[in-house]
């Protein structure tokens, strides 16, 4: 079974701060997402990256950046948090291609106060 | 028009009801297609993927009609278990420089089974 993990399940962190939240990944995926979910929002896609070192920026990456040093890493970095930023945050992992299923972490459910 | 219409109800049905719901999408490139399923507070998980010619897995049923540009998703003997959100998902080629797919998501539709 794909294993997908995020470092923490809940994150409460104060304005101005820096977060960092981790996603690491057991199947030798090539693609990793990062997705915020908010109620009546749904899914949005923050970034993306399809290789090591690689990165695309998604439908919402204003504040947010990532980084990938590693194939089974992939990072999501809020450089100076805000209360608009408060969210349930999903990884997702994939094989790549067009038939290649996501599948997720467990998320972060991050509060900034 | 959306690139994705879902209905998010609630759809609130008794246990053991036959229950369905469809997902339109708006891009006729689009080539491969999932349903997902969603507990409250959890992450979203595959439930099962789309096929051309419709496929099934117990209970749950899922059909692609590509003319209509919609698939939709049928349980039948629903359980209480089966409470949750259900997204469809569609992915088509990626445009530009990206090598991605594109990955549309529903916003949900929530289904509610009641004893």
């Amino acid at each position: 079974d794909v294993k997908v993990t995020q470092s923490s399940r809940y994150l409460v962190k104060r304005t101005g701060e820096k977060v960092f939240l981790e996603c690491v990944q057991d199947m030798d995926h090539e693609n990793m997402f990062w997705y915020r979910q908010d109620p009546g929002l749904g899914l949005r896609l923050i970034y993306f990256s399809y290789d090591v070192k690689m990165k695309e920026k998604g439908d919402i990456p204003e504040g947010y950046s990532v980084s990938r040093e590693k194939k089974e890493r992939f990072s999501l970095i809020l450089e100076s948090a805000s209360t608009n930023q408060t969210s349930m945050y999903l990884c997702a992992s994939s094989t790549g291609g067009l038939y290649s299923p996501l599948h997720f972490g467990n998320g972060t459910r991050l509060t900034v106060t | 028009r959306k690139e994705v219409e879902q209905d998010p109800g609630p759809f609130n049905v008794p246990e053991g009801a036959t229950v369905a719901f469809n997902c339109t999408y708006s891009n006729s490139a689009s080539q491969s297609f999932f349903w997902y399923r969603q507990d409250c507070r959890k992450e979203p998980k595959l439930l099962m993927s789309v096929y051309s010619s419709g496929n099934e897995d117990g209970r749950f049923t899922a059909q692609l009609n590509r003319a209509s540009q919609y698939i939709s998703l049928l349980i039948r003997d629903s359980k209480l278990s089966d409470s949750a959100t259900y997204l469809c998902v569609f992915f088509s080629s990626g445009d530009g420089d990206s090598s991605a797919s594109k990955i549309i998501f529903g916003s949900g539709t929530r289904l509610s089974i009641r004893p």
